[in-house]
C-alpha cells in the first residue's frame, strides 16, 4: 500500500479563493481524519470521518471550511474563502479503529497571502 | 487545547547518548502513542502503550506509563543523527467529548555527529 496519499503537497493562494485539499486513506482503514499545524497551536484535529460519516466536527474553526467524504478512498476538506490564518499545514491521516495507530500522509502546506 | 504536554521543548544530545522526554497528560486516557516527525514530513507511529501496560520496547525505544502520575517518557537508546525530528506524545480518550488522540506541542530533538 502506497500510504495516505495527500494533495497538492503545497499551495499557494489569494485570501478570498476558495482552496480544496484532497485525501487518499489507506484502503481498509475506517477512520479518516484531518489536521492542521501551526507553530502557535500545534497539531489540532479539525474533523474525523468513520465508515465515511463525519463523527466529530467541532474542531473546524469556522463555517468556511467543510469536509467530506464521499466514499472511502477520498476525502476532501474545502476552505472558503481562505484568509491569511488559514496558513498552516494540513494533515490527512487514517486509522483502523477509534483511538489506534494514525498513518498520516505527507500534509499539504497551504499559504494565502 | 492540548491534552499532552512533553518536556523538554527542545534536546541537544551528542550522537550516541541516550535522549529522554517526557509527556503529562490531565485526564484518563485509554492509551498514549508517541510519533515522531521530520522536518517538512508527516508525522511517523513510534509506539503505542495502553492504559493498563507501565513499560514497552520497541528497538532502541522504551516508553514507560504512569498512569497515576499521568505521565509517560520515551527513551531513545544509542541516539543517532537520523534520530533528530520533533517527538509528540499523543492520548487517546473514549470518554465523554474528549476527541481522539490529542497530541502535545512536541519536543525538538537534535543529535549532533
Amino acid at each position: 500500500d502506497a500510504g495516505v496519499i495527500q494533495s497538492p503537497r503545497h499551495e499557494v493562494t489569494e485570501m478570498g479563493q476558495e482552496v480544496t485539499l484532497r485525501c487518499k486513506p489507506i484502503s481498509g482503514h475506517d477512520y479518516l481524519f484531518w489536521y492542521r499545524q501551526t507553530m502557535m497551536r500545534g497539531l489540532e484535529l479539525l474533523i474525523y470521518f468513520n465508515n465515511n460519516v463525519p463523527i466529530d466536527d467541532s474542531g473546524m474553526p469556522e463555517d468556511r471550511f467543510s469536509a467530506k467524504m464521499p466514499n472511502a478512498s477520498f476525502s476532501t476538506l474545502k476552505i472558503q474563502p481562505s484568509e491569511p490564518r488559514d496558513s498552516a499545514v494540513y494533515f490527512c491521516a487514517s486509522s483502523w479503529g477509534l483511538g489506534e495507530k494514525l498513518f498520516f500522509g505527507s500534509g499539504t502546506q497551504l499559504s494565502v497571502l | 487545547s492540548q491534552q499532552g504536554e512533553e518536556d523538554p521543548q527542545a534536546l541537544s544530545i551528542q550522537e550516541g547518548e541516550n535522549a529522554t522526554m517526557n509527556c503529562s497528560y490531565k485526564t484518563s486516557i485509554n492509551n498514549l502513542q508517541w510519533y515522531r516527525q521530520n522536518s517538512g514530513r508527516g508525522l511517523v507511529h513510534l509506539i503505542l502503550i495502553r492504559s493498563n501496560e507501565r513499560e514497552k520496547h520497541s528497538g532502541r525505544l522504551r516508553v514507560t506509563l504512569d498512569t497515576s502520575k499521568k505521565s509517560s517518557s520515551l527513551l531513545i537508546t544509542a541516539s543517532r543523527a537520523a534520530d533528530t525530528a520533533s517527538y509528540f506524545c499523543a492520548t487517546a480518550s473514549f470518554s465523554g467529548s474528549a476527541r481522539q488522540l490529542t497530541f502535545g506541542s512536541g519536543t525538538q530533538l537534535t543529535v549532533l555527529p
